[in-house]
Formats: C-alpha cells, structure tokens, sequence
C-alpha cells in the first residue's frame, strides 16, 4: 500500500530551538497538508500545497513556523525558534483534491 | 475556525453491540468523511460521502450524508474489539481543498 512517510516520528528538542518535519507524500498526490493536533484543540490546519504551490498558510504562527515543498516528494515544516506550546503531533496528509487525504503517522514533538 | 461537533464524546460498549455516532455543523458542507485514529497513528479514511441523502457502507460501517448537509452520522454494527480508537469527522467545501475535522469520539469496546 502507498503511505504517506514522515520523520522523525519522535522529536524532543529544548525550547529555542530549530525543529524540520518532514514529509514524502504519496507518488502523484498533487495536495499535500500539514495538520496539528493536541488534546484542547484537536485537528488543526496549519497549511497545504497544491502542485506545490502553498494556498493556505492562515492557520501557522507566521513568525516561527515555515512550509516549504522543496520537490514533490518532499514537504518540509520547520520551527524557529520553538517553544513548549508547540509540544503537539504534527500530521502530513496527501491527496487528489476531493478524494480524501492519506495521513502520515505523525510526528510526535515535545519541546522542553 | 469551523467547529464540528461530535457526540457523543467518549463511547463504552459491550462487543457485540452497534454504534451510533454523529457530527454536526453549523455551515454546510459538499462532503463528508469519516476517519478512524488508533493510538500512535494517523486517521485513517473510512467512509467519504459526497451527495446529500447519501447512505455508504463500508463493511459493518455505514455513513450517512444528512439532507441539510450540516450534518453526518456513522454505525457500526457488531461492534468488535480492534473498532476500540477515535472516530473522526470531516466536512470540505467544494472548491476547497482544507477538511474541517470534528472533535472526535472514542470509542472503547469492552471484549
């Protein structure tokens, strides 16, 4: 089966520092997004590309958070500086736009 | 943002049993999808709906489409031990790529 692949899957960094994510979506998927979750607020977007250009980056922190899709097998998120409230699981999805998104496995962030 | 609401929040059951599960929204949406999350994992899709009045099933799940197109609903049927994880909704706009996910509900099926 074709599966999104993220890394690292765990990722404990000290506060301030830089953190990538990052993300090979599925072959011929022309939708890749980046989610977040946590327990108070549950799945939320932060950005997407389509033919890897970004359309929506309305829900990333602009000042420390970056997504790029360097290549289509690559998306990449990065923090920086981070900080503790970024402590979260940060899922990529990739897909044909209306179709349904394929999730990665996450990857696990715990800044201290 | 958009908010979903599932309920209900967190489900005990027998196995054995069925399952009813609903997500509502306050705006309306072209599609619907149902996804499952088990614990370390990513949701993975279940059931998409993308007509009004549509009833999908997928094995012992079946999905509804609600007429007003705020709102889904999903069974299971027999419920078994490896159903145990979080249910998630999802509504797309059409022209839109982004899904709104609901809140989630856990489901735990005691063997």
């Amino acid at each position: 089966d074709a599966r999104v692949t993220q890394t690292p899957r765990h990722k404990v960094t000290e506060m301030g520092q830089e953190v990538t994510m990052r993300c090979q979506p599925i072959l011929g998927h022309n939708t890749v997004f980046w989610y977040r979750q946590t327990m108070m607020q549950g799945l939320e977007l932060l950005a997407y590309f389509r033919n890897r250009a970004p359309l929506d980056d309305s829900g990333m922190p602009k000042d420390r958070f970056s997504a790029e899709m360097p290549d289509a097998t690559l998306a990449t998120l990065k923090i920086q500086p981070s900080e503790p409230r970024d402590s979260a699981v940060y899922f990529c999805a990739s897909g044909l736009a209306s179709y349904g998104y394929t999730f990665g496995s996450g990857t696990r962030l715990t800044v201290v | 943002g958009q908010q979903l609401n599932q309920s209900p929040q967190s489900m005990f059951i027998q196995e054995g049993e069925d399952v009813s599960m609903n997500c509502t929204s306050s705006s309306i949406f072209n599609t619907w999808l149902w996804y499952k999350q088990d614990p370390g994992e990513g949701p993975v899709l279940l059931i998409a709906l993308y007509k009004a009045g549509e009833l999908t099933s997928n094995g012992r799940l079946t999905a509804q489409f609600g007429i007003t197109r705020k709102d889904s609903f999903l069974n299971i049927s027999a419920s078994i031990p490896s159903d145990v994880g979080i249910y998630f909704c999802a509504g797309q706009r059409t022209g839109a790529n982004n899904l709104f996910f609901g809140t989630g509900t856990r489901l735990t099926v005691i063997p």
